[in-house]
């Protein structure tokens, strides 16, 4: 089945303690992003990349930091959490280098910094 | 102002009435638009592309206004399982997908 994952589902973390937000998808697309969406803002992506070791930032990338040394592999690490990073974070891909066709998501990972 | 912006809503229908979203976005160069669907806190699925010549798709019409900037999505015959909150999504400056904050619809028997 042609999907994107995301692992955890659910986390509750303290200030400071570093974590990683995994991401994998299984349709061989050159495009992956992470968005975070709090309530009001809508989607906002975080980073992006647009091939195995290419990325960049997005709209919202401080106190995040990405690697695409996979093609199928995205991850999304936060050295030191802040409460303000408190949010449901959604990692995606798409078929083409420049995004902008369909976006499939993965289920989301709901994190609390406490 | 914001790249997109949609009316939050929430729209508040009977089962079987037709509703109309608009989303409005600001960069007059944007080529690529579409309509999202996202169930209460779930991942957003798209719903539909939105072409030139507007585009039809069962109960779901989506049209676009280039003159006048905005996208529309029209839901005839709305049912319960429309309950949704419906994402914009526009390519914005910097030629990224830019999403709008949603338009709640909630259908009620």
């Amino acid at each position: 089945e042609a999907q994107v994952t995301q692992n955890p589902r659910y986390l509750i973390t303290v200030t400071g303690k570093k974590l990683t937000v995994t991401c994998s998808q299984n349709m061989n697309h050159e495009y992956m992003s992470w968005y975070r969406q709090d309530p009001g803002l809508g989607l906002r992506q975080i980073y992006y990349s647009m091939n195995v070791e290419v990325t960049d930032k997005g709209d919202v990338p401080e106190g995040y930091k990405v690697s695409r040394k996979e093609k199928r592999n995205f991850p999304l690490i936060l050295e030191s959490p802040s409460p303000n990073q408190t949010s449901l974070y959604f990692c995606a891909s798409s078929i083409s280098t420049g995004g902008l066709e369909t976006q499939y998501f993965g289920p989301g990972t709901r994190l609390l910094v406490l | 102002r914001k790249e997109v912006e949609q009316d939050p809503g929430p729209f508040n229908v009977p089962e079987g009435a037709t509703v109309a979203f608009n989303c409005t976005y600001s960069n007059s160069a944007s080529q690529s638009f579409f309509w999202y669907r996202q169930d209460c806190r779930k991942e957003p699925k798209l719903l539909m592309s939105v072409y030139s010549s507007g585009n039809e798709d069962g109960r779901f019409t989506a049209q676009l206004n280039r003159a006048s900037q905005y996208i529309s999505l029209l839901i005839r015959d709305s049912k319960l399982s429309d309950s949704a909150t419906y994402l914009c999504v526009v390519n914005g400056y910097g030629n990224k997908l830019v999403f709008g904050a949603g338009t709640i619809l909630r259908v009620k028997s």
